[in-house]
Protein backbone atom coordinates (compact mmCIF):
# COMPACT_ATOMS: atom_id res chain seq x y z
CA UNK A 1 0.00 0.00 0.00
CA UNK A 2 1.23 3.57 -0.62
CA UNK A 3 1.85 6.14 1.97
CA UNK A 4 3.55 9.43 2.98
CA UNK A 5 4.80 10.54 6.21
CA UNK A 6 5.35 14.01 6.91
CA UNK A 7 6.97 14.02 10.08
CA UNK A 8 6.57 17.89 11.05
CA UNK A 9 3.39 19.78 11.90
CA UNK A 10 5.23 22.62 11.63
CA UNK A 11 8.60 24.43 10.81
CA UNK A 12 9.84 27.82 11.58
CA UNK A 13 12.97 28.94 9.90
CA UNK A 14 13.68 33.27 10.14
CA UNK A 15 13.42 35.11 7.00
CA UNK A 16 16.47 34.77 4.66
CA UNK A 17 17.45 31.13 5.98
CA UNK A 18 17.28 28.23 3.93
CA UNK A 19 14.12 25.57 4.95
CA UNK A 20 13.74 21.99 4.31
CA UNK A 21 10.14 20.21 5.12
CA UNK A 22 10.82 16.12 5.07
CA UNK A 23 9.27 13.66 2.95
CA UNK A 24 9.52 9.87 3.57
CA UNK A 25 6.85 7.70 1.22
CA UNK A 26 6.37 3.97 0.45
CA UNK A 27 5.37 2.38 -2.67
CA UNK A 28 5.50 -1.03 -3.95
CA UNK A 29 6.15 0.30 -7.97
CA UNK A 30 8.76 3.35 -8.98
CA UNK A 31 7.18 6.62 -6.78
CA UNK A 32 5.81 9.17 -8.84
CA UNK A 33 6.57 12.07 -6.18
CA UNK A 34 4.57 15.52 -5.90
CA UNK A 35 4.19 19.06 -3.89
CA UNK A 36 1.45 21.03 -3.21
CA UNK A 37 1.50 23.84 -1.76
CA UNK A 38 -2.00 25.30 0.06
CA UNK A 39 -2.85 28.88 1.21
CA UNK A 40 -5.41 29.32 3.37
CA UNK A 41 -8.92 28.69 2.72
CA UNK A 42 -7.56 27.86 -1.18
CA UNK A 43 -6.89 25.09 -3.39
CA UNK A 44 -3.70 23.18 -3.65
CA UNK A 45 -1.04 24.63 -5.59
CA UNK A 46 1.64 22.38 -7.49
CA UNK A 47 4.88 22.82 -7.05
CA UNK A 48 7.15 20.38 -8.35
CA UNK A 49 6.93 16.61 -9.15
CA UNK A 50 9.74 13.51 -9.72
CA UNK A 51 8.66 11.04 -12.13
CA UNK A 52 12.05 10.01 -13.57
CA UNK A 53 15.20 11.42 -14.16
CA UNK A 54 17.70 13.80 -12.15
CA UNK A 55 17.21 13.33 -8.32
CA UNK A 56 17.21 16.84 -8.17
CA UNK A 57 14.06 18.36 -8.93
CA UNK A 58 13.31 22.46 -9.66
CA UNK A 59 9.97 24.22 -9.18
CA UNK A 60 7.85 26.77 -8.84
CA UNK A 61 9.05 30.06 -6.46
CA UNK A 62 12.15 29.12 -6.27
CA UNK A 63 11.47 25.43 -4.52
CA UNK A 64 13.33 22.28 -5.53
CA UNK A 65 13.25 18.77 -3.93
CA UNK A 66 15.49 15.73 -3.74
CA UNK A 67 14.49 12.49 -4.47
CA UNK A 68 16.75 9.44 -2.55
CA UNK A 69 15.48 6.20 -3.39
CA UNK A 70 17.96 4.55 -0.83
CA UNK A 71 15.81 6.83 2.09
CA UNK A 72 12.99 7.08 0.38
CA UNK A 73 12.70 10.71 0.70
CA UNK A 74 11.51 13.37 -1.41
CA UNK A 75 12.06 16.14 1.02
CA UNK A 76 11.25 20.22 -0.42
CA UNK A 77 13.65 22.81 -0.15
CA UNK A 78 14.53 26.44 -0.51
CA UNK A 79 17.73 28.07 -0.31
CA UNK A 80 16.18 31.38 1.24
CA UNK A 81 13.05 31.30 3.22
CA UNK A 82 9.93 34.55 2.33
CA UNK A 83 7.60 35.37 4.30
CA UNK A 84 5.57 34.94 1.62
CA UNK A 85 6.51 30.82 1.74
CA UNK A 86 4.22 30.34 4.86
CA UNK A 87 1.69 28.05 4.22
CA UNK A 88 0.24 24.71 4.24
CA UNK A 89 2.77 22.04 1.75
CA UNK A 90 1.22 18.47 1.45
CA UNK A 91 3.84 15.54 -0.56
CA UNK A 92 2.29 13.07 -2.15
CA UNK A 93 2.92 9.90 -3.95
CA UNK A 94 1.33 7.54 -6.40
CA UNK A 95 2.57 3.93 -7.17
CA UNK A 96 4.26 4.62 -10.74
CA UNK A 97 3.70 0.58 -11.96
CA UNK A 98 1.78 0.86 -15.29
CA UNK A 99 -1.49 -0.86 -15.99
CA UNK A 100 -3.68 2.19 -14.85
CA UNK A 101 -4.06 5.14 -13.14
CA UNK A 102 -3.39 5.05 -9.31
CA UNK A 103 -4.85 7.49 -6.79
CA UNK A 104 -2.76 9.93 -5.26
CA UNK A 105 -1.97 9.73 -1.38
CA UNK A 106 -1.41 13.09 0.85
CA UNK A 107 0.85 13.38 3.71
CA UNK A 108 -0.72 14.86 6.44
CA UNK A 109 0.53 18.06 5.46
CA UNK A 110 3.21 20.25 7.47
CA UNK A 111 2.59 24.25 7.75
CA UNK A 112 5.59 26.79 7.72
CA UNK A 113 6.00 29.76 9.05
CA UNK A 114 8.41 32.05 8.30
CA UNK A 115 9.19 34.98 10.51
CA UNK A 116 10.10 38.28 9.45
CA UNK B 1 -2.17 26.34 -17.65
CA UNK B 2 -5.19 24.69 -16.71
CA UNK B 3 -7.56 26.23 -14.30
CA UNK B 4 -10.11 24.57 -12.18
CA UNK B 5 -12.89 26.43 -10.89
CA UNK B 6 -15.13 25.35 -7.96
CA UNK B 7 -18.69 27.14 -6.90
CA UNK B 8 -19.70 28.33 -4.42
CA UNK B 9 -16.54 29.01 -2.24
CA UNK B 10 -18.55 29.51 0.63
CA UNK B 11 -22.20 28.03 1.91
CA UNK B 12 -24.05 28.22 4.37
CA UNK B 13 -27.56 26.02 5.02
CA UNK B 14 -29.91 24.52 7.18
CA UNK B 15 -29.53 20.71 8.54
CA UNK B 16 -31.79 18.80 5.99
CA UNK B 17 -31.87 20.73 3.34
CA UNK B 18 -29.18 19.49 0.01
CA UNK B 19 -26.17 21.74 -1.00
CA UNK B 20 -24.70 21.25 -4.72
CA UNK B 21 -20.78 22.57 -5.37
CA UNK B 22 -19.24 22.53 -8.71
CA UNK B 23 -16.00 21.98 -10.31
CA UNK B 24 -15.25 23.00 -13.70
CA UNK B 25 -12.72 23.19 -15.77
CA UNK B 26 -11.82 26.16 -18.12
CA UNK B 27 -9.24 25.44 -20.41
CA UNK B 28 -9.17 21.60 -20.78
CA UNK B 29 -11.40 18.41 -21.04
CA UNK B 30 -11.35 16.62 -17.82
CA UNK B 31 -11.51 13.29 -18.27
CA UNK B 32 -11.59 12.50 -14.42
CA UNK B 33 -11.98 14.37 -11.23
CA UNK B 34 -11.57 13.90 -7.46
CA UNK B 35 -13.62 15.03 -4.71
CA UNK B 36 -11.53 15.39 -1.63
CA UNK B 37 -12.83 16.46 1.89
CA UNK B 38 -10.29 18.64 4.56
CA UNK B 39 -10.67 18.23 8.21
CA UNK B 40 -9.33 21.68 10.08
CA UNK B 41 -5.69 21.25 9.79
CA UNK B 42 -5.77 17.36 8.25
CA UNK B 43 -4.88 16.35 5.30
CA UNK B 44 -6.68 15.82 2.06
CA UNK B 45 -9.27 12.37 2.03
CA UNK B 46 -10.24 11.11 -1.22
CA UNK B 47 -13.83 10.48 -1.63
CA UNK B 48 -14.07 9.80 -5.08
CA UNK B 49 -13.08 9.61 -8.52
CA UNK B 50 -15.55 10.08 -10.97
CA UNK B 51 -15.48 9.62 -15.02
CA UNK B 52 -17.05 11.61 -17.75
CA UNK B 53 -19.97 9.46 -18.60
CA UNK B 54 -19.82 6.82 -16.06
CA UNK B 55 -20.43 6.17 -12.23
CA UNK B 56 -17.98 7.60 -9.96
CA UNK B 57 -16.26 5.17 -7.50
CA UNK B 58 -16.26 6.13 -3.86
CA UNK B 59 -13.75 5.42 -1.56
CA UNK B 60 -14.19 3.37 1.20
CA UNK B 61 -16.65 4.87 4.11
CA UNK B 62 -17.91 7.46 1.89
CA UNK B 63 -21.44 7.10 1.58
CA UNK B 64 -22.25 7.20 -1.76
CA UNK B 65 -26.78 8.14 -1.02
CA UNK B 66 -24.97 11.15 0.66
CA UNK B 67 -22.72 12.53 -1.91
CA UNK B 68 -23.92 12.37 -5.17
CA UNK B 69 -21.29 12.98 -7.65
CA UNK B 70 -21.95 13.39 -11.26
CA UNK B 71 -19.96 13.89 -13.90
CA UNK B 72 -22.20 14.65 -16.89
CA UNK B 73 -19.48 16.24 -19.01
CA UNK B 74 -15.88 16.56 -20.14
CA UNK B 75 -15.59 20.17 -18.43
CA UNK B 76 -17.88 19.72 -15.05
CA UNK B 77 -18.61 17.43 -12.09
CA UNK B 78 -21.21 18.30 -9.53
CA UNK B 79 -20.88 17.11 -5.76
CA UNK B 80 -23.87 17.36 -3.69
CA UNK B 81 -24.70 16.85 -0.43
CA UNK B 82 -27.84 15.12 0.31
CA UNK B 83 -29.83 15.89 3.46
CA UNK B 84 -26.60 18.04 4.73
CA UNK B 85 -26.09 17.71 8.43
CA UNK B 86 -23.55 19.54 11.09
CA UNK B 87 -20.99 16.84 11.00
CA UNK B 88 -20.81 17.33 6.71
CA UNK B 89 -19.46 20.77 7.68
CA UNK B 90 -16.02 20.27 6.17
CA UNK B 91 -13.86 22.19 3.03
CA UNK B 92 -14.24 20.34 0.31
CA UNK B 93 -12.02 20.55 -2.99
CA UNK B 94 -12.20 18.83 -6.37
CA UNK B 95 -9.39 18.20 -8.41
CA UNK B 96 -8.89 17.42 -12.50
CA UNK B 97 -6.73 15.52 -14.77
CA UNK B 98 -7.05 14.47 -18.47
CA UNK B 99 -6.51 10.90 -18.68
CA UNK B 100 -6.77 10.30 -22.37
CA UNK B 101 -4.31 8.15 -24.25
CA UNK B 102 -3.74 5.76 -21.56
CA UNK B 103 -2.52 5.72 -17.77
CA UNK B 104 -0.82 8.90 -16.93
CA UNK B 105 0.26 8.55 -13.53
CA UNK B 106 2.76 11.40 -14.07
CA UNK B 107 -0.50 13.93 -14.65
CA UNK B 108 -0.67 17.07 -12.28
CA UNK B 109 -3.75 17.63 -10.62
CA UNK B 110 -5.15 21.08 -11.19
CA UNK B 111 -7.39 21.64 -8.20
CA UNK B 112 -10.13 24.21 -7.50
CA UNK B 113 -10.38 26.65 -4.55
CA UNK B 114 -12.12 24.83 -2.46
CA UNK B 115 -15.93 24.93 -1.19
CA UNK B 116 -16.38 25.33 2.63
CA UNK B 117 -19.53 23.88 3.74
CA UNK B 118 -21.25 24.91 6.92
CA UNK B 119 -24.81 23.19 7.88
CA UNK B 120 -26.05 25.07 10.94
Amino acid sequence: AQSVAQPEDQVNVAEGNPLTVKCTYSVSGNPYLFWYVQYPNRGLQFLLKYITGDNLVKGSYGFEAEFNKSQTSFHLKKPSALVSDSALYFCAVRDGRTGGYNKLIFGAGTRLAVHP
Amino acid sequence: GAVVSQHPSRVICKSGTSVKIECRSLDFQATTMFWYRQFPKQSLMLMATSNEGSKATYEQGVEKDKFLINHASLTLSTLTVTSAHPEDSSFYICSATNLAGGSSGANVLTFGAGSRLTVL
